[in-house]
C-alpha cells in the first residue's frame, strides 16, 4: 500500500528549464516532506524539505510547494542543469518521527 | 569522517544462506532506518529504531530482524535468504527532530542466487 504517490517515473527537460515532479500522500498524519536526489551507485542524499505549515519554500533553484488541503507537494528545478539528472525521491515522515514513507522516484534526464 | 558505513558493499548469497548487513553511524542520531530499493518501487522500509534499545517493523519486514544494542550500531539480518530479497540495502540515520532529513549510507547491493 503505497501512501506516497510520485509522478512522473522518468522526465526529460531541456537545459535550462523547469523540471517538475508531483507527490500525493493519504495519511493525514505526516508532519514533514523531504526530498532526496540520487546519483547512480550513491544513497540518495537530502535536497530540500518542508512542513505543512508552509505553502512554499525555496532553496536556490529548487522550490517545494505544498497543498495541505490537497494533499500534495511538487518539487520545482528552475533553470535545469545536466549536473541535475538523477533520480528524486519524495518522501512523508509521520508525526513523532518514527517512520519516512518515500515515493517510487522519478528519474529525471536534463539535455545538454 | 562523520557518516552513515554500511559493510559489505556488494554479496552473493545462496538460497537458503544467512547473513548480517551492517550499518554504523558516527553522528549521535536517535533514529535509524533500513531500506531496500528496487527498480520502480522506490525506497521501502523494512525496520526502524529510535533508539538504543527499540526497534519497530517498517513496510516489508518479513525475512528480516534487527537489534540496536549501540546508539551506533544497526545490523541487519538475512534469516534465510531468498531470489526475492536481491536488491540493494540502505541504511539511513538522522537526529531526533520536527526537520531532521535522513543520512544515507552508500548501500549494499546483495544477489540471491
Amino acid at each position: 500500500q503505497q501512501q506516497v504517490k510520485q509522478s512522473p517515473q522518468s522526465l526529460i527537460v531541456q537545459k535550462g528549464g523547469i523540471s517538475i515532479i508531483n507527490c500525493a500522500y493519504e495519511n493525514t498524519a505526516f508532519d514533514y516532506f523531504p526530498w532526496y536526489q540520487q546519483f547512480p551507485g550513491k544513497g540518495p542524499a537530502l535536497l530540500i524539505a518542508i512542513r505543512p505549515d508552509v505553502s512554499e519554500k525555496k532553496e536556490g533553484r529548487f522550490t517545494i510547494s505544498f497543498n495541505k488541503s490537497a494533499k500534495q507537494f511538487s518539487l520545482h528545478i528552475m533553470d535545469s542543469q545536466p549536473g541535475d539528472s538523477a533520480t528524486y525521491f519524495c518522501a512523508a515522515r509521520n508525526t513523532g518521527g518514527f517512520k519516512t514513507i518515500f515515493g517510487a522516484g522519478t528519474r529525471l534526464f536534463v539535455k545538454a | 569522517n562523520a557518516g552513515v558505513t554500511q559493510t559489505p558493499k556488494f554479496q552473493v548469497l545462496k538460497t537458503g544462506q544467512s547473513m548480517t548487513l551492517q550499518c554504523a553511524q558516527d553522528m549521535n542520531h536517535e533514529y535509524m532506518s533500513w531500506y531496500r530499493q528496487d527498480p520502480g518501487m522506490g525506497l521501502r522500509l523494512i525496520h526502524y529504531s529510535v533508539g538504543a534499545g527499540i526497534t519497530d517493523q517498517g513496510e516489508v519486514p518479513n525475512g528480516y530482524n534487527v537489534s540496536r544494542s549501540t546508539t551506533e550500531d544497526f545490523p541487519l539480518r538475512l534469516l534465510s535468504a531468498a531470489p526475492s530479497q536481491t536488491s540493494v540495502y540502505f541504511c539511513a540515520s538522522s537526529y531526533r527532530g520536527p526537520s531532521e532529513g535522513y543520512t544515507f549510507g552508500s548501500g549494499t547491493r546483495l544477489t540471491v542466487v
